[in-house]
């Protein structure tokens, strides 16, 4: 979805390096998430942040960091990389907290630690 | 424990022919309930979703998914399947009056492959 873009789209590291993802939205949504994709886990959740002040943990968030600098950009942090951190990492976003709410996902990035 | 399923790992189908993809939840409260399809180097697009009322709901490209309460299930399907409708789809399900209200519970996948 072209309303969701995530920067780098690919991107190589080696071990011990911080890096960031980088996510940007137009959709005008109040809520962004951060996901990691790992063939034959599904999407697990890493952290989510329903406004600019209101940032929370996921489910594997060890590891990782965020910062919500504007309501439209949402990064993705790795201290420290290592290898199990190389995965396929999509950002999304949603409306306010409605059951029917949709999240609209970016097209990943895909990072490679060395 | 909030959960959902997808117990097929691929589906292989021949073009023109049905096709299903099976998801099955577990949640304490009411579902809500979605799939997306993911094609190669994309990312997740949303296709339908159940909130209430008719067990037979219609979403993107042709398709439509079946919601059963008493199987806690929500299969997705497509009368005549194209070799394009190729890709990997997730089943996601929103445990709507818990805890974990905010997040989408998402199955492990399943790849789709449309033979010509």
């Amino acid at each position: 979805d072209a309303d969701v873009t995530q920067t780098p789209r690919n991107r190589i590291t080696k071990t011990g390096k911080r890096i960031m993802l980088e996510c940007s939205q137009t959709k005008g949504h109040d809520r962004m998430y951060w996901y990691r994709q790992d063939p034959g886990l599904g999407l697990r959740l890493i952290y989510y942040s329903f406004d600019v002040k209101d940032i929370n943990k996921g489910e594997i968030s060890d590891g990782y960091s965020v910062s919500r600098q504007a309501q439209a950009k949402f990064s993705l942090s790795l201290e420290s990389a290592i290898p199990n951190q190389t995965a396929l990492y999509f950002c999304a976003t949603s409306d306010a907290g409605l059951p029917q709410e949709t999240q609209y996902f970016g097209p990943g990035t895909r990072l490679l630690v060395l | 424990a909030q959960s959902v399923a997808q117990p097929e790992d691929q589906v292989n189908v021949a073009e023109g022919n049905p096709l299903t993809v099976k998801c099955t939840y577990s949640v304490s409260g009411n579902p809500y309930l979605f799939w997306y399809v993911q094609y190669p180097n994309r990312g997740l697009q949303f296709l339908l979703k159940y909130i209430t009322g008719d067990n037979l709901v219609k979403g993107s490209y042709g398709f439509e998914a079946e919601f059963n309460k008493s199987q806690t299930s929500f299969h997705l399907k497509k009368p005549s399947a194209l070799v394009s409708d190729s890709a990997l789809y997730f089943c996601a399900v929103r445990d709507w009056g818990s805890d974990s209200s905010y997040k989408l519970i998402f199955g492990s996948g399943t790849r789709l492959l449309v033979r010509p």
